[in-house]
């Protein structure tokens, strides 16, 4: 069974500063994982994904994430807040094959001007 | 079209009244998948399709939920008798599944929702 747990349900960043949104998992085989970003009214859109290549993964719009498999962590992280990044975002775990996605309850990033 | 597409978007079912959500995947993906989104959650599986055959349903919450992708197209999630609790974002997400594990892992494109209120 795989789950996944995003630490903060809101987190809230001044523009210019550090996001970093966290993301632990779990699964009983190696996992895939992915960030999703969701505005408002719209579908998910995928921002990275890890698929057992390079453990740090750069996505669209700046963001990053590594996977650490001692800390069963996948942490979103982006240097400098913008304003447009102000969304959720969805952690979500799957196996190999790709038949689903479990995703977390999300967090939703709030960016001050 | 590109993308994915759901309709309608939006949907007001009164209790007791059955409704159907339709899923346009994007062209020639074999894979289709149908999530639910309660308000204030992450989406929830609900059911799989490869092609026209539904490989797995466990999601679906009762048996008032029916999916089927007769033609390997096109996607219908029909809900039977609905209650207040079926209010929810309905998604549904394609892909291309090729390369499903060898390390080429198939992306889901996601439509962009039919909202059901149930009322």
């Amino acid at each position: 069974a795989q789950s996944v747990t995003q630490l903060g349900s809101h987190v809230s960043v001044s523009e210019g500063a550090l996001v970093l949104l966290r993301c632990n998992y779990s699964s009983s085989v190696p996992p895939y994982l992915f960030w999703y970003v969701q505005y408002p009214n719209q579908g998910l859109q995928l921002l990275l994904k890890y698929t057992s290549a390079a453990t740090l993964v750069k996505g669209i719009n700046g963001f990053e994430a590594e996977f650490k498999k001692s800390e069963t962590s996948f942490h979103l992280t982006k240097p400098s807040a913008h304003m447009s990044d102000a969304a959720e975002y969805f952690c979500a775990v799957s196996d190999p094959y790709g038949n689903k996605l479990v995703f977390g309850a999300g967090t939703i990033l709030r960016v001050k001007s | 079209g590109a993308g994915v597409s759901q309709s309608p978007r939006y949907k007001v079912a009164k209790r007791g009244q059955d409704v159907a959500l339709r899923c346009d995947p994007i062209s020639g993906h074999v894979s289709l998948f149908w999530y639910q989104q309660a308000l204030g959650q992450g989406p929830e599986f609900l059911t799989y399709f490869q092609n026209e055959a539904q490989l797995d349903k466990s999601g679906l919450p009762s048996d008032r939920f029916f999916a089927e992708r007769p033609e390997g197209s096109v996607s219908t999630l029909k809900i039977q008798r609905t209650q207040q609790e079926d209010s929810a974002v309905y998604l549904c997400a394609s892909s291309l599944a090729e390369g499903a594990g060898l390390g080429i892992y198939p992306e889901a494109f996601f439509g962009q929702g039919t909202r059901l209120t149930v009322v």
